[in-house]
């Protein structure tokens, strides 16, 4: 089974809402990493956050992580129809390896 | 910084066929990791070196696959012989050292075996 997954499976709001998409991960980790994926494309990397960090911001971007549920969630705020893209969680174990990405959420922002 | 680097971009092939799929890595970064990503399975780590050293081979879903690492800026991911359940987008990603860092992902394959 997925060590990540990502809630929902889609998301599809209005350009400058907010959007939250959530990770929920089986094992202890050394860190869980979020990336973005634009169609046909690779991955890119948005945020990594280790196991004794509660949250992280990046410009519009902000993550929590919560080690008791064993969950994490990226918030975008003001989104933007550039957004419009498939996100990822990707958890990391206490050995700095074992890398599991979850399923994604794919977020469309609508003009 | 080109980023990293992967070839071909596209690869159509025949059942039976061998295919050789090749990385470079950003320079500087110790470690490397293949992905194969498909609607059905997502993306999954297929192998995994650090130091030019195979760390974590367990992904590799059997011995048609195979990886070499010969240097810090050279990798290959072999298929032989292919098999249309193969199809899938092949990611090559590096790394400054493990998963204690982001990783960088190249443009991808997309192997197409008929």
């Amino acid at each position: 089974s997925q060590q990540g997954e990502e809630d929902p499976q889609a998301l599809s709001i209005q350009e400058g809402e907010n959007a939250t998409m959530n990770c929920s991960y089986k094992t202890s980790i050394n860190n869980l990493q979020w990336y973005r994926q634009n169609s046909g494309r690779g991955l890119v990397h948005l945020i990594l956050i280790r196991s004794n960090e509660r949250e992280k911001h990046s410009g519009r971007l902000r993550v929590t992580l919560d080690t008791s549920k064993k969950s994490s969630s990226l918030l975008i705020t003001a989104s933007r129809a550039a957004d419009t893209a498939s996100y990822f969680c990707a958890t990391v174990n206490n050995y700095g390896q074992n890398f599991v990405f979850g399923p994604g959420t794919r977020l469309s922002v609508l003009p | 910084d080109a980023g990293v680097i992967q070839s071909p971009r596209h690869e159509v092939t025949e059942m039976g066929q061998e295919v050789t799929l090749r990385c470079k890595p950003i320079s500087g970064h110790n470690s490397l990791f293949w992905y194969r990503q498909t609607m059905m399975r997502g993306l999954e780590l297929l192998i995994y070196f650090n130091n030019n050293v195979p760390i974590d081979d367990s992904g590799m879903p059997e011995d048609r696959f195979s990886a070499k690492m010969p240097n810090a800026s050279f990798s290959t991911l072999k298929i032989q012989p292919s098999e249309p359940r193969d199809s899938a987008v092949y990611f090559c990603a590096s790394s400054l050292g493990g998963g204690s860092y982001e990783q960088y992902f190249g443009p991808g394959t997309r192997l197409t075996v008929t």
